[in-house]
């Protein structure tokens, strides 16, 4: 089955920095790449995601890369603040299942 | 209005009990999930339903039953609850199994088996 590892587990920014998040599946066959941002105390939401066709996708302060090639994707978030402080989750899912295979969590800390 | 509701949100019982969480969606949503958090955080699917059909269950052990009596309901019973069942417990929504990766999560319930 897939198998995503994601780093780092856990990062520190001073508000206004970047931060990156990079994430590697195992199974060439995923095509769907989401990325959820899960609060203190909330469920996970989907902030962002990325289809094997598309190299980049940005919305805002948030970008998601995809090298197929290597099998990595990564998530970049600009100018930081307070608020983008949570445990952010990639995930890799195939056409054939669906059910997306999660990372094990990155917890992000902004400083303000 | 929330759109995945699950109640309740706390629940502390003891080994060998049988508890229960509801799960109602307003989305209009086809598929519904559960999810297992860990304590490390581990996201794991448990159940998926499609239109109140069983569509996967990844091996989770007998004493775990949904139950899904329309398409905006997914229950799940526990029966004879041990400690390694703590754990906080997703419900999820989506509008059909295709777009499982693009949920819509409840609030979790955290469970807690003493």
């Amino acid at each position: 089955g897939e198998n995503v590892e994601q780093h780092p587990s856990t990062l520190s920014v001073q508000e206004g920095d970047s931060a990156v998040i990079k994430c590697t599946y195992s199974d060439s066959a995923s095509n769907y790449f989401p990325w959820y941002k899960q609060e203190l105390g909330k469920g996970p939401q989907l902030i962002i995601d990325i289809r094997s066709n598309v190299g980049e996708k940005k919305d805002q302060r948030i970008a998601v890369t995809l090298n197929k090639t290597a099998k990595h994707f990564s998530l970049h978030i600009t100018e930081t603040q307070p608020e983008d402080s949570a445990v952010y989750f990639c995930a890799a899912a195939t056409g054939g299942s669906y059910i997306p295979t999660f990372g094990r969590g990155t917890s992000l800390i902004v400083h303000p | 209005d929330t759109a995945v509701s699950q109640t309740p949100k706390y629940l502390v019982t003891q080994m060998g009990n049988d508890k229960s969480i509801k799960c109602e969606q307003n989305l209009g949503h086809d598929t519904m999930y559960w999810y297992k958090q860990d304590s490390k955080k581990f996201l794991k699917i448990m159940f998926s339903y499609n239109n109140k059909e069983l569509i996967i269950n990844e091996t989770v052990p007998n004493r775990f039953s949904p139950k899904s009596p329309d398409k905006a309901h997914l229950n799940l019973h526990i029966n004879s609850l041990e400690l390694g069942d703590s754990a906080v417990y997703f419900c999820a929504s989506s509008p059909s199994p295709g777009t499982a990766g693009e949920a819509f999560f409840g609030q979790g319930t955290r469970l807690t088996v003493v």
